[in-house]
Parts: C-alpha cells; structure tokens; sequence
C-alpha cells in the first residue's frame, strides 16, 4: 500500500506568515492528491484537489504543487481563521487510499 | 444541496458487531464511490475503505487495520452505504465519516462509535 509522510506535524507561526506543509507519497501518485483543512468538532473541509486545483469558495492563499511523490500546500499570509490542522489525502487508483498523519498550525 | 447524515453509533462492546450507515440527499449516491473515515480522539483523519459504484461492479477496498473485520456495501435504491463492523476492538474507537467520490467538499457530521467494556 501506499504511504504517506506529512511533514511538520507541529508548525508555529503568525498572522501573515507564510506556511508551508510537506507531503511525500511512498511510490509516485500522479497528481491524485488532496488537501484538507479541519477544525476541532467539525468535518474536514475540502481545499485543494489533484494536486493544484483549488476548491471553489476557498481563498487563493491557498494553493497546493507537486506531482509523482512530493506535493505542497502553501498559504500566504497566514489568516486567523488558517489555524487548524490540516491533512492530505491520497486516491491513487492503484492502492487503498490513505491520509497523511496531519499538521497542526498553531499561533507563534 | 447535496447532503451525507451518518448513524448508528453508540456503545458497543469489544468483540461486537456494529452497523453504520450514509444516507445520501441531493444527489445520486448510485453514481459514485463512497468511502468511510474515522478518527479517534486526539488522532488524525484515517481512511477506512471505499466501495465502487455498481457501474464498477461495487468492487470494493479498505484498510489493512479493518481488512477482513470490516464490509462496505450500498443500497443504490435508498441512496445509502453500509459500514459493518464485526470483532471491534477498542481502537476502533472513534468519529466515522462518509464521502463521496475520490475527495470530497462534502461530509457528514460523523456518527461517534466508543468500543469499551
């Protein structure tokens, strides 16, 4: 089955940062990869799909890149309403999907 | 507005059985792969299967943690997926979700299962 890494699983940051979180697949995915963001009590909420494209509703700080292996999310100028954990997902056709172990972003 | 309402949780004891269902609105559920998620307290998000539309034959895959424990099936007629649990052990504990397609913006708001003597 395929694997995959999240990293960090801890990230300190500030209003008006920039983030970025890392995810790497165990076997190349194509660009079959999502991006989730959840906070705590609610269901996760749907940012980035295969790989790049951005979910309708969701603001263009978020954006996400990378193809085969190793994928990123990037958000620019970190909002208050960012902080949150955040997780991907991938839905090779190839293995049982799987999510990453997640990445909490916390106020500096 | 397409929906997803999960039920059936509650209490159960280790070595027991239990049924989970997502009941689908808004859309056709017939039309689509509809997965399973859950997540212990404190824990992150892990994907527990899937199944396949019946134009795929309902064909479907889960998790090693669940493989052989745990069977996805559909009800295309009423728009509802099936989760059953048999030989649930306390780190089955946790929040299960529905979902459609491959990701998905819409989820239900979770059906909490607790595995405990």
């Amino acid at each position: 089955d395929i694997q995959v890494t999240q990293s960090p699983s801890t990230l300190s940051a500030s209003v008006g940062d920039r983030v970025t979180i890392t995810c790497r697949a165990s076997q190349s995915i194509s660009n079959y990869l999502a991006w989730y963001q959840q906070k705590p009590g609610k269901a996760p909420k749907l940012l980035i799909y295969d790989a790049s494209s951005l979910e309708g509703g969701i603001p263009s700080r978020f954006s996400g890149s990378g193809s085969g292996t190793e994928f990123t999310l990037s958000v620019t100028s970190l909002q208050p309403d960012d902080f949150a954990t955040y997780y991907c997902q991938q839905y090779s056709s190839y293995s049982p999907w799987t999510f990453g172990q997640g990445t909490k972003v916390e106020i500096k | 507005e397409v929906y997803l309402v999960e039920s059936g949780g509650g209490l159960v004891q280790p070595g027991r059985s239990l049924g989970l269902s997502c009941a689908a609105s808004g859309f056709n559920s017939a039309d689509y792969i509809m997965n399973w998620v859950r997540q212990a307290p404190g824990r992150g998000l892990e994907w527990i299967g899937f199944i396949r539309s019946k134009a795929d034959r309902s064909t479907t895959a889960y998790a090693a943690s669940v493989n052989g424990r745990f069977t996805i099936s559909r009800d295309d007629s009423n728009n509802i997926a099936h989760l059953q649990m048999n030989s649930l052990k306390t780190e089955d504990t946790g929040v299960y979700y529905c979902f459609r397609g491959h990701y998905s913006s819409t989820w239900g708001q979770g059906t909490l299962v607790t595995v405990s003597s």
